[in-house]
């Protein structure tokens, strides 16, 4: 969907190395998610926002920061990047919190770390 | 944080065939989101529940919420090829912030 797109698609980066991930979207939400994917543990929720500037950690924050200085886009900053990052990150946002709100999600990250 | 749980968490079936899948909580839902995720692609939502009881459908498929909003199914009628994918329920967490996902049935259509 035209709504929301990440970049890049696949990467390969060594271990210790920063990555920086993004998001853009072109609906003008508030609110914007990253995710990871991982066989096993479903997806998993790692920062969020809910408007420029604000941001708070989720299930899974470790070792990763985001920001957020536009409404379209969300930056997901691996500081030094591990095997264990390895898997797939996906964006995801939403118009609002109530419970008639879901996501649209990304078409994802592929990240792989050696 | 609210666990959802999913059955079964593998269905291979013939095209033709009907299926239901289900999505389950020991706690109230607030509301419930069914989701299908195709290889290499993100999920995408299909439909929000909210009420209990409350029964929607879309095309062939036809979701359900439980009377006590603990529980929900996803029925299809008539699988197609296309209906191949990761089926997950997803509802608020405890602080209604953000969404929890449950693992996901996957489902194979046969031609």
């Amino acid at each position: 969907d035209a709504g929301i797109t990440q970049s890049p698609r696949h990467k390969v980066t060594e271990t210790g190395t920063p990555v920086t991930l993004r998001c853009h979207q072109t609906e003008n939400h508030r609110y914007m998610y990253w995710y990871r994917q991982d066989p096993g543990h479903g997806l998993r929720l790692i920062h969020y926002s809910y408007g420029v500037k604000d941001t708070d950690k989720g299930e899974v924050s470790d070792g990763y920061s985001v920001s957020r200085s536009k409404t379209e886009d969300f930056l997901l900053t691996l500081e030094s990047a591990t095997s264990s990052q390895t898997s797939v990150y996906f964006c995801a946002i939403s118009k609002g919190t109530g419970g008639s709100y879901g996501y649209t999600f990304g078409s994802g990250t592929r990240l792989t770390v050696v | 944080t609210q666990l959802l749980e999913q059955s079964p968490q593998f269905l291979s079936i013939q095209e033709g065939e009907n299926l239901t899948v289900y999505c389950n909580s020991s706690s109230v839902f607030s509301s419930l989101q069914w989701y299908r995720q195709e290889p290499g692609e993100g999920p995408v939502l299909l439909v929000t529940v909210v009420t209990g009881g409350e029964v929607k459908k879309l095309k062939r498929l036809t979701f359900q919420f439980g009377d006590a909003r603990k529980d929900s199914s996803l029925h299809i009628t008539a699988a197609q090829p296309g209906d191949t994918g990761l089926y997950r329920c997803s509802n608020r967490d405890n602080y209604g912030q953000n969404f929890v996902f449950g693992p996901g049935t996957r489902l194979s259509v046969l031609p």
